[in-house]
């Protein structure tokens, strides 16, 4: 079966510092990655969407970077971190076929203070 | 723009009883709806999907329901347990090539009172 592996559990990270956050998936191979944010009180909101390897695409501006230089690691990074990137961070992988749901890790809670 | 809304933040039901949850969405390029359900501090888990093609799908006490001229969906949980509270997300997707770009709503906290 698939397993999805998201680390550290929680992160407090002062402003102005660097961030990677990895994200792993087992089980299967070549499929879809996301990382997505959830602000406090709010619905999740995708960051980023990967189809393979070294392909990335962004959907909001935004402070952050994401990776994939293997099939199945996904890394999300930020050079210098902002108050304003602070939440609850969520990987999730689908397989490629249409019609099949997104899985999540249990995310990161980011602190930045 | 909020396209996917859920406009109840909470909803409490008696223990044996159905919890209907709502979800509304403007988008009508979305072609493939899911709920999700969340515990604090861990991921969402997948409950149940639907595609625009069908306008019910069930699985066990959940069954999911999508009126698409109306734009909306519902989630049944029928009957309705203790383990059942949690914060539920409907997310909604278009047809695309690739990956999906699901947007959700903002939940609804769910309690069942024994």
């Amino acid at each position: 079966s698939q397993t999805i592996h998201q680390w550290p559990a929680t992160l407090v990270q002062p402003v102005g510092s660097p961030l990677s956050l990895e994200c792993t998936v087992e089980g299967t191979s070549n499929p879809n990655l996301y990382w997505y944010r959830q602000a406090a009180g709010r619905g999740l909101q995708l960051l980023f969407y990967s189809v393979g390897i070294g392909q990335i695409s962004s959907e909001v501006p935004q402070n952050l970077s994401a990776s994939r230089p293997q099939d199945r690691q996904f890394i999300l990074s930020s050079k210098k971190l902002l108050l304003s990137d602070s939440g609850f961070y969520l990987c999730a992988w689908s397989p490629q076929a249409f019609g099949q749901p997104q899985h999540f890790g249990d995310g990161t809670r980011l602190s930045i203070l | 723009d909020q396209q996917v809304k859920q406009n109840s933040p909470s909803l409490s039901v008696q223990e044996g009883r159905i919890s209907i949850l709502n979800c509304d969405y403007t988008n009508s390029m979305f072609d493939y709806f899911l709920w999700y359900k969340k515990y604090p501090a861990e991921g969402p888990t997948f409950l149940i999907s639907i595609s625009s093609i069908k306008d019910k799908n069930e699985d066990g006490r959940f069954t999911v329901f999508l009126n698409k001229s109306a734009k909306h969906l519902s989630l049944h949980i029928v009957p309705s347990q203790p383990g059942d509270s949690a914060v539920y997300f409907c997310a909604a997707s278009p047809v695309i090539q690739g990956a999906q770009k699901l947007v959700f709503g903002q939940g609804t906290r769910l309690t069942i009172n024994p």
